[in-house]
């Protein structure tokens, strides 16, 4: 099956702008991978912030979009909060299965 | 509300055997593929297997073919996970999660010890 990377961690400052990226050993990530996008905090269950590369749930605040950037699908936040430290994973599906990346720790410093 | 809640978790001997459910409320529970996914403790989210909406096609990750099976059953709003042969390795949270703008419920713990 195949391998999608994240970078393993990163910080931002208060109101900065981060971006997250999502690729694929496969190649190019595409609107064909459906790329979601998920939020972790400790001891809660995950939850989805973009479906299908750039749509957002109705809970996704509006400092967080997604995109397709460069082969690769990507999450920026823009004026991060406090409240954004968390764990963040993509998935992208794949003929005959679907593929978590391995995680994004985002700080918020 | 758009509610899914996982039941049938525990503590399983080596070998042993488990169904989870996955009961769906608050949607059109045929109109979407499902998948389970788990979280070995500390550890990231692992995909585990996908159903497409009329139960058709199936998908699982390499290492739980042939021993887990996923199954719905429409007139019950519910998901299913068999999992037979446990292992050690398959420690972790189990969580069904609705396809589309991507639903979550809270996860049953599944816990594989001597």
């Amino acid at each position: 099956q195949a391998v999608v990377t994240q970078e393993p961690s990163l910080t931002v400052s208060p109101g900065g702008t981060v971006t997250l990226t999502c690729g694929s050993s496969t190649g190019a990530v595409t609107s064909g991978h459906w790329p979601y996008w998920f939020q972790q905090k400790p001891g809660q269950p995950p939850r989805t912030l973009i479906y299908d590369t750039s749509n957002k749930q109705s809970w996704t605040p509006a400092r967080f979009s997604g995109s397709l950037l460069g082969g690769k699908a990507a999450l920026t936040l823009s004026g991060a909060q406090p409240e954004d430290e968390a764990e963040y994973y993509c998935l992208l599906t794949y003929r005959g299965g679907r593929v978590f990346g391995g995680g994004t720790k985002v700080t918020v410093l | 509300e758009m509610q899914l809640v996982e039941s049938g978790g525990g503590l399983v001997q080596p070998g042993g055997s488990l169904r989870l459910s996955c009961a769906a409320s608050g949607f059109t529970f045929s109109d979407y593929w499902m998948n389970w996914v788990r979280q070995a403790p500390g550890k990231g989210l692992e995909w585990v297997a996908s159903i497409k909406e009329d139960g058709h096609e199936k998908n699982y990750m390499d290492s739980v073919r042939g021993r887990f099976t996923i199954s719905r059953d429409s007139a019950q709003n519910s998901l299913y996970l068999q999992m037979n042969s446990l292992r050690p390795e398959d420690t972790a949270v189990y969580f069904c999660l609705r396809d589309q703008t991507g639903i979550w419920g809270q996860g049953t713990l599944v816990t594989v010890s001597s």
